[in-house]
């Protein structure tokens, strides 16, 4: 069964800190895309990867980055972390062509 | 702009009658059509797509979707609804312009009441 791993399913950090969300995918797809989830906002965009070391900014970039060294695993980064960052975080990833999007499990990540 | 947009934030729904999430899309082209479903602290599941073809779409535990490009819509159903159908549901829309950025809908809460 394909999969798309989240490394924590909830993590609790402290504002100023930073942090690093994993994300690994078995499947050897192209592309790679971080989102969050809010209530009523639906699912936004941070970043994306169409190969490796390549990244795109998506509709909500600022502060965060992220890091894409090996085909399977996209990393997302908080450089410091604040309040306004506690949400649900949805790593995706797809092949090339339009077979769809296989989502992991979600992290969900509060800042204190 | 492109956008997809879901009109009902939450729909309810009695067991064992059918149900309609809404979604209508702005995009220009042909776009690909997903509906994901995602259950309480979950990531989300793919359900159904449309590429081309048939304008009625047969997916996963028994949900369909209708394409209708006239309307630029693209309505889930299923013809009989079960409690455990009650979840939080996406459409997704993709521009066939080499992109594979989806772009979603807010959401649809489904409460199927027993």
């Amino acid at each position: 069964d394909v999969k798309v791993t989240q490394s924590s399913r909830y993590l609790v950090k402290r504002t100023g800190e930073k942090v690093f969300l994993e994300c690994v995918q078995d499947m050897d797809h192209e592309n790679m895309f971080w989102y969050r989830q809010d209530p009523g906002l639906g699912l936004r965009l941070i970043y994306f990867s169409y190969d490796v070391k390549m990244k795109e900014k998506g509709d909500i970039p600022e502060g965060y980055s992220v890091s894409r060294e090996k085909k399977e695993r996209f990393s997302l980064i908080l450089e410091s972390a604040s309040t306004n960052q506690t949400s649900m975080y949805l790593c995706a990833s797809t092949p090339s062509g339009g077979s769809g999007y296989t989502f992991g499990s979600g992290t969900r990540l509060t800042v204190v | 702009a492109q956008s997809v947009a879901q009109p009902e934030d939450q729909v309810n729904v009695a067991e064992g009658n059918p149900l309609t999430v809404k979604c209508t899309y702005s995009v220009s082209g042909n776009p690909y059509l997903f509906w994901y479903v995602q259950y309480p602290n979950r990531g989300l599941q793919f359900l159904l797509k449309y590429i081309t073809g048939d304008n009625l779409v047969k997916g996963s535990y028994g949900f369909e979707a209708e394409f209708n490009k006239s309307q630029t819509s693209f309505h889930l159903k299923k013809p009989s609804a079960l409690v455990s159908d009650s979840a939080l549901y996406f459409c997704a829309v993709s521009p066939t312009s080499g992109t594979y950025k989806y772009i979603f809908g807010t959401g649809t809460r489904l409460k199927v009441l027993a």
